[in-house]
């Protein structure tokens, strides 16, 4: 299957300060990629769809000045966690799609930590 | 009523059992239906992806969708110690927006 890389696989910051987080897709290009939030023993909830060139879609209750989404490459995209604080804390993971097909393979996560 | 249902388990099943996991829905819309296993502090991984109604098999998994039902299921056999895991299904109706379930946690013991 398709990879998808995500880093970094875990981090620890201070409250307030912004924390960057890598998707890649090694071996397709990825026109659209998610981002979503995992707490524990809980599903996924899709926080954004990110299209190449173009905005970030936002799931209602996300904010998007909070959770800053960049995807300007068909296998690059980055979520920023700005001025961080405790409840930010969470596990976050992103998937990309390759083309139109509806199989979307996942990265490995990203443990946020805020202290 | 949450758009995708799921039982969380845990389920527990000795080794060499068939294991059947199981979602229900509501947005009969849903055309897309995938299964993922999730291993603890990792990304899910994609198992099974069916479009529309059907059956599909890949090795020891089977994936039914039965869309007048609103209903799909994964089933294992021969189960195995490493297919210990959280099991998530997941759909979507074009794509864009895969609603997940809570995840079914299975643990295979030898």
């Amino acid at each position: 299957g398709a990879v998808v890389s995500q880093h970094p696989s875990w981090v620890i910051c201070k409250s307030g300060t912004s924390v960057k987080i890598e998707c890649r897709s090694l071996d397709f290009q990825a026109t659209t990629m998610f981002w979503y939030r995992q707490f524990p023993k809980q599903s996924l909830m899709l926080m954004a769809t990110s299209n190449e060139g173009s905005k970030a879609t936002y799931e209602q209750g996300v904010e998007k000045d909070k959770f800053l989404i960049n995807h300007a490459s068909l296998t690059l995209s980055t979520l920023t966690v700005t001025s961080a604080h405790p409840e930010d804390s969470s596990f976050y993971i992103c998937s990309a799609r390759p083309g139109t097909t509806a199989e979307a393979f996942f990265g490995q996560g990203t443990r946020l930590t805020v202290v | 009523q949450k758009e995708v249902e799921q039982d969380p388990g845990p389920l527990s099943v000795p080794e060499g059992a068939i294991v059947s996991l199981n979602c229900t829905y509501s947005n009969s819309a849903f055309q897309y239906f995938m299964w993922y296993r999730q291993y603890s502090r990792k990304g899910p991984e994609l198992l099974m992806y069916t479009y529309s109604s059907g059956n599909k098999e890949d090795g020891r998994f089977t994936a039914q969708v039965d869309k007048s039902s609103k209903y799909i299921s994964l089933f294992i056999r021969d189960s195995q110690p490493s297919d210990s895991a959280t099991y998530l299904c997941a759909m979507s109706v074009n794509n864009n927006d895969m609603r997940f379930g809570a995840g079914t946690r299975l643990t295979v013991k030898p």
